[in-house]
C-alpha cells in the first residue's frame, strides 16, 4: 500500500526566512508519480508540481523549489524567502502508475504560517 | 483553466436528513472524485467515479453514496446526515485513467450535521 508522510503538522516562520517542507513516501511501483498541492484559507488545493520517478533533477519555480530523492525516498519542498501569502496548508500527494482511477494518496498536510 | 465547481460552500443540517453535495467540472474530465479533509486526517478518499454510471469506494464509503449520471457532475448524498459527518468535502477531476494525471480541486464544501 501507498503512504505519505508528512511529519511536520505546523510550521512558523518570520516573513524572509527560507522554509522547508518534508515529505517520506513508501511504494512498491517503480513508476510513480508525486505531488505538492497548496491550500490556503478560502480552501481550494491548488496544484503546485508534479514529478514522476525517473525524473530526479531539482525542480526551480520561483521562490519555490523542490528537492526529490530516491534513495531516501523523499520530496521536499522548499520556499525562499517567505512571504505572509505563502501561509497555507501544504499536501504532499504520491500516484501510483497505469490503470489506477484511485490516483492520490495524500499526507496529512502542513500548515505553514509566515509571520509579518 | 480546469474549473471544478461546488454548488455549495457552507451548509448546515439536522442529523437524518437526507443531504445532497454537487458537483461539476468543464473540462470533459473522465474522473471524478469524493474526498472529505479533516483536521490532522488529511484528505481521505469517499468515492471516484471513472465514468458515467460507474463509482468505486475509496477508504471511507461507509455513510455515504455517489450518483454520475452525466459526464461533467458527480454527486456524493449521505442518506442520513450524522454528526460524525460534519466535515469539509472537496470534489477533484481529472483527465482519465492514465497514471500521474493532475488532479484538480473545487473549493470545498463546509457540511455542519446539528
Amino acid at each position: 500500500a501507498q503512504k505519505v508522510t508528512q511529519a511536520q503538522t505546523e510550521i512558523s516562520v518570520v516573513e524572509k526566512e527560507d522554509v522547508t517542507l518534508d515529505c517520506v513516501y513508501e511504494t512498491r511501483d517503480t513508476t510513480y508519480y508525486l505531488f505538492w498541492y497548496k491550500q490556503p484559507p478560502s480552501g481550494e488545493l491548488v496544484f503546485l508540481i508534479r514529478r514522476n520517478s525517473f525524473d530526479e533533477q531539482n525542480e526551480i519555480s520561483g521562490r519555490y523549489s523542490w528537492n526529490f530523492q530516491k534513495s531516501t525516498s523523499s520530496f521536499n519542498f522548499t520556499i525562499t524567502a517567505s512571504q505572509v501569502v505563502d501561509s497555507a496548508v501544504y499536501f504532499c500527494a504520491l500516484s501510483e502508475e497505469i490503470g489506477s482511477a484511485r490516483q492520490l494518496t495524500f499526507g496529512s498536510g502542513t500548515q505553514l504560517t509566515v509571520l509579518p | 483553466d480546469v474549473k471544478v465547481t461546488q454548488s455549495s460552500r457552507y451548509l448546515v443540517k439536522r442529523t437524518g436528513e437526507k443531504v445532497f453535495l454537487e458537483c461539476v467540472q468543464d473540462m470533459d474530465h473522465e474522473n471524478m472524485f469524493w474526498y472529505r479533509q479533516d483536521p490532522g486526517l488529511g484528505l481521505r478518499l469517499i468515492y471516484f467515479s471513472y465514468d458515467v454510471k460507474m463509482k468505486e469506494k475509496g477508504d471511507i464509503p461507509e455513510g455515504y453514496s455517489v450518483s454520475r449520471e452525466k459526464k461533467e457532475r458527480f454527486s456524493l448524498i449521505l442518506e442520513s446526515a450524522s454528526t460524525n459527518q460534519t466535515s469539509m468535502y472537496l470534489c477533484a477531476s481529472s483527465l482519465d485513467r492514465t497514471g500521474g494525471n493532475t488532479i484538480y480541486f473545487g473549493e470545498g464544501s463546509w457540511l455542519t450535521v446539528v
